[in-house]
């Protein structure tokens, strides 16, 4: 079917505003990750959902930023009073299970800019 | 503190030559690692993955080669063309979990 898909595709914002950033996974695919993509920069990893265990959150980057899955389906990423540093490409993925080994299947990306 | 370097400069070569692109890795022993394809715009898309008993794995014009010692990976594309133009990323698994951390990515341009 279909492969991941984020929404919006672009999100421009005032400092200080909340934005909610979304994630349709692949379906049947029970692992869902959240990376953030500064420009000229690799991938950091945010967040991973793995069916109903509790999240790793350990890459959220402050207390502003939050993501909450719906059993096996969407992702939500919020960040709370947006600031200029926020700016950046944020990318969902998706795998079957949850391996080491299992491929990661990438979203388009939602590129936020916080002016 | 533990790194993840690939060659920021871009790689420039000709059609029909191979390009080789470095990973070099330090204060990690990744159990595998893979290699990504970015287009402007668009998100990773996964090409190989190597474990660490394997010396080298193969996919048509590719080839990946994992050097646990010298803790480094190159990724070879033979018979490069434009259309392979596009920032080539690797990948560790690192942490426990599933979490990929990610080189920043070489960008290469094949040309005429």
């Amino acid at each position: 079917g279909a492969g991941v898909s984020q929404s919006p595709s672009n999100k421009v914002t005032e400092k200080g505003k909340d934005v909610e950033l979304r994630c349709d996974p692949i379906s049947g695919h029970t692992a869902l990750y959240w990376y953030r993509q500064r420009l000229g920069q690799g991938l950091e990893f945010l967040i991973y959902f793995q069916g109903n265990s509790a999240p790793d959150k350990s890459g959220l980057p402050s207390d502003r930023f939050s993501a909450e899955r719906t059993g096996e389906s969407v992702s939500t990423l919020t960040i709370q009073r947006t600031q200029q540093e926020d700016s950046a490409v944020y990318l969902c993925a998706s795998s079957l299970v949850f391996a080491e080994q299992e491929t990661q299947y990438f979203g388009p990306g939602t590129r936020l800019l916080v002016l | 503190s533990q790194k993840i370097e690939q060659n920021s400069e871009a790689l420039n070569i000709q059609e029909g030559k191979t390009a080789t692109l470095t990973c070099n890795y330090t204060n990690y022993s990744p159990a595998y690692l893979q290699w990504y394809r970015q287009d402007p715009g668009r998100g990773p898309v996964f090409l190989l993955l190597i474990r660490e008993n394997e010396k080298e794995k193969r996919k048509e014009r590719l080839k990946v080669t994992f050097d646990t010692t010298l803790k480094q990976s190159l990724f070879h594309i033979t018979a490069s063309q434009p259309a392979d133009s596009a920032t080539y990323l690797c990948a560790l698994l690192t942490g426990g979990g599933n979490k990929l951390t990610f080189g920043t990515g070489t960008q290469l341009k094949v040309e005429l």
